[in-house]
């Protein structure tokens, strides 16, 4: 269990750039979940998946905003046409698909993006 | 929805002293609650979880926390703090979905300073 890894753990771009990040889950954990958590505020839902199915997403994730997870492991959560408010820090989390234990979500360190 | 409100976003204590985070919850169904903690340049961790078990939870690093309908309260308390306890702590509440997932909703957090 190496926990949840993210990449690049910072992100600096222009605005109108288009970023991507990653998400590598605890193998093993079908349950993925993108956060957003901006200065001062706690992490906000942004979408979930069930293995490769993307289950919800949040209003907040506008048609710039694109989530995949291919073959139900890693994920990436893709951000075109950047602006200065999506600067914030994006969090991915996991879980187990086990009665008990799926209500415990396993965090990674985050990217923090700054768009300039 | 279901919702959380944390009151202070900010609180100092001596090392020793007792810690006190407060935390209120809405939920038109009984809710699962958390504390989650938040260390400089880290992900979030948790901390300890209610699901309608026990009111009184025990939570990892001597937190605890109790469940208390009548006031739709969920307050974090540790006897006695440690230097190493300053972070930032999030409480949550879970809304379960059609599919059997979870949307966790956060709060706005405390940051906790000790002072030596």
């Amino acid at each position: 269990d190496t926990g949840v890894s993210q990449d690049p753990r910072h992100k600096i771009t222009k605005r109108g750039q288009n970023v991507t990040f990653r998400c590598d889950p605890i193998s093993e954990h079908n349950r993925l979940y993108w956060y957003r958590q901006t200065l001062g505020q706690g992490p906000e839902f942004l979408t979930y998946f069930q293995n490769e199915a993307q289950l919800e997403k949040s209003r907040l994730l506008s048609d710039r905003f694109s989530a995949e997870r291919p073959k139900g492991s890693f994920s990436t959560l893709e951000i075109q046409r950047t602006e200065q408010g999506d600067s914030a820090m994006y969090l991915c989390a996991s879980s187990p698909d086990r009665t008990g234990s799926s209500e415990k979500l396993f965090f990674g360190s985050g990217t923090q993006l700054s768009v300039l | 929805a279901q919702s959380v409100t944390q009151l202070g976003s900010h609180v100092s204590v001596s090392e020793g002293a007792l810690v006190l985070l407060r935390c209120n919850y809405s939920s038109s169904v009984p809710p699962y609650l958390f504390w989650y903690v938040q260390y400089p340049n880290q992900g979030l961790q948790l901390l300890l979880k209610y699901t309608s078990a026990a009111t009184l939870v025990k939570g990892i690093n001597g937190f605890e926390a109790e469940f208390k309908k009548s006031e739709t309260s969920f307050h974090l308390t540790k006897p006695s703090a440690h230097m190493s306890d300053a972070a930032e702590y999030f409480c949550a509440v879970t809304n379960w979905r059609s599919g059997g997932y979870q949307k966790v909703t956060f709060g706005t957090g405390t940051k906790l300073q000790v002072i030596p």
